[in-house]
């Protein structure tokens, strides 16, 4: 157990409805990222955030919005989803400075 | 911008014997980390083995070892005594060292690999 879970593990939707996913860390660490794992892509980096409120965008940024109101959640957001962004999402968090990146399990997002 | 590059898809090796994945990476940074991750069919992300670009020393974690070859920008990872519980995708992966970085990963595609008993 890396201290990260992310709910919901599975999630089926439909276009058009927003979907927010969940991440939580009990490790009080300042950095925490989403990543999509797409076949032949590997995981990019959707936002990552450096602090409560802090947050910055990543090279897959469009059709995501995410938010930190306490250090250890972080959220996701797909405001309108879309058959695109059917993928599994992945959490992480680290300390910063030579700190290790650890994972969440994972979500399996599907849309309809 | 960094870019990384793991050009096997799929590999397979026979239990017992060893195997060897490739990554290649581009950077014109100077100080950086190299990872590599397993993702067994249970999906969680695990970390095999870490490099540290100003160390010259390949790590090695049990029948885990890197060959990284900093000019080259190699970082091949070999598995010794390969074992079924081994069968897993393996992504390489690059961060960042530099002062304020945000510890942000970039991952190469990532290779498949097969144990046959």
């Amino acid at each position: 157990d890396a201290g990260i879970t992310q709910s919901p593990r599975h999630k089926v939707t439909e276009t058009g409805t927003p979907v927010t996913l969940r991440c939580h860390q009990t490790e009080n660490h300042r950095y925490m990222y989403w990543y999509r794992q797409d076949p032949g892509h590997g995981l990019r980096l959707i936002h990552y955030s450096y602090g409560v409120k802090d947050t910055d965008k990543g090279e897959v940024s469009d059709g995501y919005s995410v938010s930190r109101s306490k250090t250890e959640d972080f959220l996701l957001t797909l405001e309108s989803a879309t058959s695109s962004q059917t993928s599994v999402y992945f959490c992480a968090h680290t300390g910063g400075g030579t700190d290790t990146q650890y994972f969440g399990p994972g979500t399996r997002l599907t849309v309809l | 911008a960094q870019t990384v590059t793991q050009s096997q898809p799929e590999m397979s090796v026979q239990e017992a014997e060893t195997v060897t994945l490739s990554c290649t990476y581009d950077t014109s940074e100077s100080d950086y980390y190299l990872f590599w991750y397993k993702q067994p069919p249970s999906r969680q992300m695990i970390l095999v083995i870490r490099q540290e670009a100003y160390k010259q020393q390949n790590a090695t974690e049990n029948r885990f070892s890197v060959n990284f070859q900093k000019a080259a920008k190699s970082f091949s990872l070999k598995i010794s005594d390969s074992q079924l519980g081994d069968a897993a995708m393996y992504f390489c992966a690059y961060r960042s060292a530099l002062l304020g970085n945000t510890g942000k990963l970039i991952f190469g595609q990532g290779t498949t690999l097969q144990v046959k008993p």
